[in-house]
């Protein structure tokens, strides 16, 4: 079944490390996306991708690095420079956009990665 | 910065139509209304979506006003398992395809 998978799903980290997480999707979707949710609160967009080897910073891009070599692919690395890393990270992609439909493309999401700094 | 606001949190009986509000005051003629629902720390997940016209599907309906600067999300029989953190967010369905999520309103239902 077509669908997003991020791995880890739990993942500790030491300070001073650099740490990457996985985002792959079978879905032949075009657009992926990369969140951050801490306890109790909204969704902030770290980075996004509309097309592979393009991408752009999102609202709190600082102390993460993305690349999209592969279409499938949308890795997320936690450098050092991330303060306060700790967090619930969530991938998201989106189809191809479809001009013809009158109804918008929905987002899908994967089920998310928790990283701890020990 | 998120494109809409909502109150930071709800209470309804259940049984009861939980009527959420988003405003959306700065929307453009070629953004959608979308409205997603996340409960405990898993992905959320799509309820509805609308452009211009009401909307209603299996789960919700949407009303969205006729200039289009807010929206509401009607749960016709709130249950207990609607309780949820629900996102109301605007997408402009272009090449930079932003999707910028806010807090959201904390939904709970009460027994």
């Amino acid at each position: 079944d077509g669908g997003i998978t991020q791995s880890p799903k739990y993942l500790f980290r030491k300070e001073g490390q650099n740490v990457t997480l996985s985002c792959e999707q079978n879905l032949n979707h075009d657009a992926m996306y990369w969140y951050r949710q801490d306890p109790g609160q909204g969704l902030r967009l770290i980075y996004y991708s509309q097309i592979v080897n393009d991408f752009q910073k999102g609202d709190i891009a600082e102390g993460y690095s993305v690349s999209r070599e592969k279409k499938e692919s949308f890795p997320l690395t936690v450098t050092s420079a991330q303060k306060n890393p700790t967090a619930f990270y969530l991938c998201a992609s989106i189809p191809p956009l479809d001009r013809s439909r009158s109804s918008g493309n929905t987002i899908y999401f994967g089920e998310g990665s928790w990283l701890t700094v020990v | 910065d998120a494109k809409t606001t909502q109150p930071p949190s709800m209470d309804c009986a259940e049984g009861r139509a939980a009527n959420l509000p988003c405003n959306h005051s700065t929307i453009s003629g070629n953004e959608y209304v979308y409205w997603y629902r996340q409960i405990h720390s898993q992905g959320p997940q799509y309820i509805i979506h609308g452009l211009k016209n009401n909307e209603t599907n299996e789960m919700a309906s949407l009303i969205i006003t006729e200039d289009r600067k807010s929206s509401t999300l009607i749960l016709p029989h709130a249950t207990l398992r609607d309780t949820a953190v629900y996102y109301c967010i605007v997408r402009n369905l272009n090449r930079d395809d932003k999707i910028i999520f806010g807090k959201g309103t904390r939904l709970h239902i009460l027994p």
